[in-house]
């Protein structure tokens, strides 16, 4: 039974690009949530998909745009890539939401 | 929203010792506590939850406790071993987004 698995592992791009990250849920579970974790940060919450839709979103701007498809895959979108953007780019997936949330191992994201 | 707060960033313990981290929260909503493992390299792995209905939870080396009343949660681990070096993270949460605290990096000692 496959985890969550996120593409691609590493990704480096130069201030003013534009980034999609992919992200493939636990077998089972409908709803994908986004997180940044800058080095020696705890998580940080981007947004949550469900039903397609985003259900939730955390204090981060419009650059930050997400899509859930119908077999509950998902991408995160950044456009105009900041030097602040570089972090760790973590995908979690749940059965519905307020159920425990498992985390794929992540996008390193470098911006030069 | 939801402040979570996480004590101490750093713990060094002997191996066969136990280790304690705590964790406080602000809102008294968050009715969800779950704890991470973070190896260097690696994704956040769920190794133990709690829901506000409950006190105490373990699993084998692994406790935690939740104080509603005080708004803390604590992580314990006994008789550590030097595969449980890692950082570890709390979060609490009360719908669809879990607020994480700063990690704690434990290391057992050989």
């Amino acid at each position: 039974d496959a985890g969550v698995t996120q593409s691609p592992t590493h990704l480096i791009k130069t201030r003013g690009q534009q980034v999609t990250l992919r992200c493939s849920p636990k077998s089972g579970h409908d709803t994908v949530s986004w997180y940044q974790q800058a080095l020696g940060q705890g998580p940080q919450f981007i947004f949550q998909y469900y039903e397609e839709e985003e259900r939730q979103r955390g204090n981060f701007p419009d650059r930050f745009s997400g899509h859930q498809f119908p077999n509950y895959s998902s991408e995160l979108n950044v456009n105009a890539l900041l030097l602040g953007d570089s972090a760790l780019y973590l995908c979690a997936s749940s059965l519905s939401s307020n159920q425990p949330q498992h985390f794929g191992d992540g996008t390193r994201l470098s911006i030069l | 929203g939801e402040n979570v707060e996480q004590h101490p960033s750093t713990l060094s313990v002997q191996e066969g010792d136990s280790a304690v981290i705590k964790c406080t929260y602000s809102d008294s909503a968050s009715n969800y506590f779950p704890w991470y493992k973070q190896e260097l390299g690696k994704g956040p792995q769920l190794i133990i939850d709690i829901r506000s209905n409950v006190g105490e939870k373990k699993d084998q080396r692994i406790a935690v406790t939740l104080n509603k009343t005080a708004k803390h949660f604590s992580l314990h681990i006994t008789e550590t071993q030097p595969e449980d070096s890692a950082v570890y993270f709390c979060a609490a949460s009360y719908g669809n987004q879990f607020y994480f605290g700063t990690g704690t990096s434990l290391t057992v000692i050989p």
